[in-house]
């Protein structure tokens, strides 16, 4: 149990569907991050927030759209997606940005059919 | 940029063998150096990490040694256990807020 949870688990979506990721954590973190995990890819960092607010946006496209309504919840709003946008999207929370340590949710798993 | 380079996998060892997973990066400034561990079906863990150079990083049986004139941080474990199958990330730090992640190495330990 790493204090961050995901939901769902797994998911599967038509292009023309709109669903959402969610992420919680009840560390006290005051920053949260969605990564995205390909295959043979490294690890790519999407979005950053701290203090709810988005510090960071690596040039994702807009058919992905966070939201951080408070410290302890971010989600990831999915809509118009692309096969090639099938992948495990990993939640994390670290006490502050540019803190070392972050701890890793589960993931959701994605197919985009 | 800052950038790591993992030896890419699989890895299949016999349990009790001896692991390496080769780590280099490539980074400006003196950056932090990580591993992190990824079981199947769960999110990354952190299992070892340096902060700076000749620094030594160690938990459960695994090391990690910060080698500044190799840019190297390789992974090693003296006697590796079927428990020990996961995916193994290297990362690095730098001076912005950014984890680096290598590709991941996946270990296979048979019994």
């Amino acid at each position: 149990e790493t204090g961050v949870t995901q939901t769902p688990r797994h998911l599967v979506m038509g292009m023309t569907n709109k669903k959402s990721l969610k992420c919680e954590q009840h560390l006290g973190h005051n920053a949260m991050y969605w990564y995205k995990q390909s295959a043979k890819k490294p690890l790519e960092l999407m979005f950053v927030y701290s203090l709810e607010e988005r510090v960071e946006n690596n040039s994702v496209p807009s058919r992905f759209s966070p939201e951080c309504p408070n410290s302890s919840h971010l989600f990831l709003h999915l809509h118009t997606l692309q096969p090639e946008d099938s992948a495990l999207y990993l939640c994390a929370s670290s006490r502050r940005t540019g803190y070392t340590e972050a701890f890793f949710g589960q993931g959701t798993r994605l197919t985009v059919v | 940029g800052d950038s790591v380079t993992q030896m890419e996998g699989p890895v299949t060892l016999s349990e009790e063998a001896f692991l390496t997973i080769n780590c280099t990066y490539t980074a400006t400034g003196y950056p932090s150096l990580f591993w992190y561990v990824q079981y199947p079906g769960e999110g990354l863990q952190l299992l070892l990490k340096a902060t700076k150079a000749d620094d030594k990083g160690s938990n459960k049986g695994f090391e990690a040694t910060y080698r500044k004139e190799t840019t190297s941080f390789h992974l090693e474990k003296g006697s590796v256990q079927v428990s020990d199958s996961a995916v193994y990330f290297c990362a690095l730090k730098s001076s912005g807020d950014k984890l680096t992640f290598g590709t991941g190495t996946r270990l296979a330990v048979r019994p």
